[in-house]
C-alpha cells in the first residue's frame, strides 16, 4: 500500500522562526511531491512541488527538500509569519505498485506561528 | 475567475434521504475529482473524471455516483446517505491527471453531516 505520512499532527513556532514540516513517503515511483495550504472552511490550495529528479525547490519563504534515499520531504518556511498557520497536507503522485496512477495525500500537520 | 464553486457549502440529511453535490470549474480543465476528508485523515478519492462522459472510481466510490455531461460540470450524488458519509467533500481539477507538479485547484468544500 502506497502511503504518505505526515507524523506531526500539529506544530507551533514563534514569529520569525523557521517552520519545518515533515513528510515520509513509501513509493520510489512518484513522480511529484507537493505540499498544499489549508485555511479553515476553506479548500487546499497548491503551494509549492517539487520533480523526483530534483532534490530542492525554493519559492520566496518557502522552500521544499526532498532526499529520495530516505524517501523523505520537508517543507521550510523562513520566516514564518502568524498568516502562515494553516494546515499543510503533502501529497505525490505516480505509478503504484499496481499499475495504476496514484495521487495521494498526507494526513495533514496543523501549524501555529505565535506572534 | 471563479475557479472550482462548490455547492451548498453545508448541509445536514437524515438517514435514507438523498442528495446532489454541485461542482463547477470555468478553467477548461479536462480533469477533475472529488474527495472526501474525516477528521485527522488525509483526502481520500471518490470518483474522478478524465474528460466529458467519462468516469472512473477511486478509493472510496460505495454509496456515491457521478456524471460529467460537460466540462464545467461534475456533481456528486449520494443516494441513501447513511451516517458514515459525514465528512467534508472537495471538488477538484486540474489539467492533467498528475497535476505536472502544479497542483489540483479545489473548491472550498461542502460539510454534510448525516443524522
Amino acid at each position: 500500500d502506497q502511503q504518505v505520512k505526515q507524523n506531526s499532527p500539529s506544530l507551533s513556532v514563534q514569529e520569525g522562526r523557521i517552520s519545518i514540516l515533515n513528510c515520509d513517503y513509501t513509493n520510489s515511483m512518484f513522480d511529484y511531491f507537493l505540499w498544499y495550504k489549508k485555511y479553515p472552511a476553506e479548500g487546499p490550495t497548491f503551494l509549492i512541488s517539487i520533480s523526483s529528479i530534483k532534490d530542492k525547490n525554493e519559492d520566496g519563504r518557502f522552500t521544499v527538500f526532498l532526499n529520495k534515499s530516505a524517501k523523505h520531504l520537508s517543507l521550510h518556511i523562513v520566516p514564518s509569519q502568524p498568516g502562515d498557520s494553516a494546515v499543510y497536507f503533502c501529497a505525490s503522485h505516480g505509478w503504484g505498485t499496481s499499475g495504476t496512477y496514484k495521487y495521494i495525500f498526507g494526513t495533514g500537520t496543523r501549524l501555529k506561528v505565535l506572534a | 475567475n471563479a475557479g472550482v464553486t462548490q455547492t451548498p457549502k453545508s448541509r445536514i440529511l437524515k438517514i435514507g434521504q438523498s442528495m446532489t453535490l454541485q461542482c463547477a470549474q470555468d478553467m477548461n480543465h479536462n480533469y477533475m475529482y472529488w474527495y472526501r476528508q474525516d477528521p485527522g485523515m488525509g483526502l481520500k478519492l471518490i470518483y474522478y473524471s478524465v474528460g466529458a462522459g467519462i468516469t472512473d472510481k477511486g478509493e472510496v466510490p460505495n454509496g456515491y455516483n457521478v456524471s460529467r455531461s460537460t466540462t464545467e460540470d461534475f456533481p456528486l450524488r449520494l443516494e441513501l446517505a447513511a451516517p458514515s458519509q459525514t465528512s467534508v467533500y472537495f471538488c477538484a481539477s486540474s489539467t492533467s491527471r498528475g497535476g505536472e507538479g502544479y497542483g489540483y485547484t479545489f473548491g472550498s468544500g461542502t460539510r454534510l453531516t448525516v443524522v
